[in-house]
């Protein structure tokens, strides 16, 4: 299974602080990751796929980015309501896998 | 609108098994995959498997090959996913997501269930 290696675990930000989130996969996944947000007791939500792209209806301060098995998240100006976790998965091969997630507070 | 609306919280037994239904409206429900993912509690995401709506087939992760059977009843536009062996660590919640793709798998979720907590208690 490829394993997928998310960093940092937590992290404490202010609102307007930029926010970065490292997602980096075992082996070669080329574009195939995607970005969720979780609140509390809620299913996730889908904010980046194929590495790059937003999900439509997301604010446009979510942004993905690749370098190699490295992928990134960024959070331009945090906003309150971004106070969630966020999880990467890769979606190359069966099974598809989660990063163990970022949980962000603000 | 899309929705995906499964069943209750269930309660059972060790070595018990449960069945969670998905019941899908505001789209063609054999047009996409309908995967199973869960989660236990303060914890990260497992996809468990998904199955085709259109024709039936599934494929499953390999953790829970032979304790998982997932099926799918068009004339409801209901999927379901049924557990069986059920062991203390399966007390998580249970989601179904659809897939983004048509016709396809591509593993990239948009829409959710709202999740079914199954709790294994003796």
């Amino acid at each position: 299974d490829i394993q997928m290696t998310q960093s940092p675990s937590s992290l404490s930000a202010f609102v307007g602080d930029r926010v970065t989130i490292t997602c980096r996969s075992s082996q070669s996944i080329s574009n195939y990751l995607n970005w969720y947000q979780q609140k509390p007791g809620k299913a996730p939500k889908l904010l980046i796929y194929a590495a790059i792209s937003l999900q439509s209806g997301v604010p446009s301060r979510f942004s993905g980015s690749r370098s190699g098995t490295d992928f990134t998240l960024t959070i331009s100006s945090l906003q309150p309501e971004d106070f969630a976790t966020y999880y990467c998965q890769q979606s190359y091969s069966t099974p598809q896998t989660f990063g163990q997630g970022t949980r962000v507070e603000i | 609108q899309v929705q995906l609306v499964q069943s209750g919280a269930e309660v059972k037994k060790p070595g018990a098994s449960v069945k969670v239904s998905c019941k899908a409206s505001g789209y063609t429900f054999t047009g996409y995959y309908i995967h199973w993912v869960r989660q236990a509690p303060g914890q990260g995401l497992e996809w468990m498997g998904w199955i085709n709506p259109n024709s039936g087939d599934t494929n499953y992760a390999q953790k829970f090959q032979g304790r998982v059977t997932m099926t799918r009843d068009t004339s409801m536009s209901t999927a379901y996913m049924e557990l069986s062996r059920l062991r203390f660590d399966d007390t998580t919640v249970y989601y179904c997501a659809k897939d983004m793709c048509t016709y396809g798998v591509c593993y990239n979720y948009v829409y959710w269930g709202q999740g079914t907590l199954v709790t294994v208690s003796s």
